[in-house]
């Protein structure tokens, strides 16, 4: 089974819809991260969670929420979608001091 | 604060030639550095790090990576090319504990294999 999974896999929805997007972890690990990918620039961090009430702000993450229900539960939620948010989205999870990350499969979310 | 730029967004080789993926870092505490590579469809898995010690690291798939501190750089390459090769690369650069376990990460050169 894979360590870092990630529901749902492809998702598409309209514009002002609520989504949310889960990651689960079975790798123990405290640090959980939420990142998007778009073509030509690279990953860039949306939310990360050092423990349950530890959640911090990345470098994008206006009009995006997380929660972190467990330590191995992070999830990811859009308050009112809209076309730019259409992207790749990443769940990780980080151990060690050297900070190796561990990735899911990814969602790909599509907003009409 | 910690940037990552890899030169080329597109890198094409033929198989059996040399692969070389450039990434130079700069950061302002001793750097662990990283490359990752993305299949099709796939997420992200780790290809090597660089924490401390030697310089030349060894991954998986035949990959290897110089860190260069005068240079501030982290060159992939692998001596000859194979189709399965085909991928996205991504460069990483984390400044380690204290209170920032963040990851920066290079915008990703997208390797082509030729027949």
């Amino acid at each position: 089974d894979a360590d870092v999974t990630q529901t749902p896999r492809n998702r598409i929805t309209k514009t002002g819809k609520r989504i949310m997007l889960e990651c689960s972890q079975t790798k123990g690990h405290d640090r959980m991260y939420w990142y998007r990918q778009d073509p030509g620039l690279g990953l860039r961090l949306i939310y990360y969670s050092f423990d349950v009430k530890d959640i911090n702000k990345g470098e994008i993450s206006d009009g995006y929420s997380v929660s972190r229900q467990a330590q191995a539960k992070f999830s990811l939620s859009l308050e009112s979608a809209i076309p730019n948010q259409t992207a790749l989205y990443f769940c990780a999870t980080g151990s060690g001091g050297y900070n190796e990350q561990f990735f899911g499969p990814g969602t790909r979310l599509t907003v009409l | 604060a910690q940037s990552v730029t890899q030169l080329g967004s597109h890198v094409s080789v033929s198989e059996g030639a040399l692969v070389l993926l450039r990434c130079n870092y700069s950061s302002s505490v001793p750097p662990y550095l990283f490359w990752y590579v993305q299949y099709p469809n796939q997420g992200l898995q780790l290809l090597l790090k660089y924490t401390t010690g030697a310089t030349l690291v060894k991954g998986i798939n035949g990959f290897e990576a110089e860190f260069k501190k005068s240079e501030t750089s982290f060159h992939l390459t692998k001596p000859s090319a194979h189709m399965s090769d085909a991928a996205e690369y991504f460069c990483a650069v984390s400044d380690g504990g204290g209170s920032n376990y963040k990851l920066t990460f290079g915008k990703g050169t997208l390797l082509t294999v030729n027949p």
